[in-house]
């Protein structure tokens, strides 16, 4: 069983569209991020989230908005899709009781494309 | 700002040969050391880490040394496999920023053939 779903999985949209990706997890985990990865950049991180009522903006969130429904639910939309949102997004979890680490747990990615 | 460089691929490897990306970091505080791996079509799991100075780290026949000194990670194996064929991402977590961010390097592609 998977513990960190995204939904879609693929998605091909048309600019100015308004677009949501959703992240769920099973893991039992306050922290959610989201990040976008594109070739040769590695991992960006868009938003992240250490529980419901705490939401904060990573290095690359303009243009995007994330809510947390509940602790297991992360959403993140895009308000008026452009091509160069075109990337893999993906949804990740931690735990902050493992001592001297923020190991993070993957969704398998949403792949993003917008015409 | 802290910041993670690896070598660039994508790096082309025959099977059952020795393997090394390398990995170094700039961090202001005491990180923990990561190595994601990626497979095709899926997100990215752990596939080892370290967490204070020395420190090694193993997993499916990887090592990686945290080494201070050098500041660096570098991922090795001593014979690959072509199921070994994945992105790998050096990252590191510095609990001493205002947030246990992690940061990510750019990825090395490997491509192991039979």
């Amino acid at each position: 069983d998977a513990d960190v779903t995204q939904t879609p999985r693929n998605r091909i949209t048309k600019t100015g569209k308004r677009i949501m990706l959703e992240c769920s997890q099973t893991k039992g985990h306050d922290r959610m991020y989201w990040y976008r990865q594109d070739p040769g950049l590695g991992l960006r991180l868009i938003y992240y989230s250490f529980d419901v009522k705490d939401i904060n903006k990573g290095e690359i969130s303009d243009g995007y908005s994330v809510s947390r429904q509940a602790q297991a639910k992360f959403s993140l939309s895009l308000e008026s899709a452009i091509p160069n949102q075109t990337a893999l997004y993906f949804c990740a979890t931690s735990d902050p009781g493992l001592p001297r680490s923020n190991e993070q747990f993957f969704g398998p990615g949403t792949r993003l494309t917008v015409l | 700002g802290d910041s993670v460089t690896q070598m660039e691929g994508p790096v082309t490897l025959s099977e059952e040969a020795f393997l090394t990306i390398n990995c170094t970091y700039t961090a202001t505080g005491y990180p923990s050391l990561f190595w994601y791996v990626q497979y095709p079509g899926e997100g990215l799991q752990l596939l080892l880490k370290a967490t204070k100075a020395d420190d090694k780290g193993s997993n499916k026949g990887f090592e990686a040394t945290y080494r201070k000194e050098t500041t660096s990670f570098h991922l090795e194996k001593g014979s690959v496999q072509v199921s070994d064929s994945a992105v790998y991402f050096c990252a590191l977590s510095d609990r001493s920023t205002s947030y246990d961010k992690v940061i990510f390097g750019p990825g090395t592609s490997l491509s192991v053939i039979p």
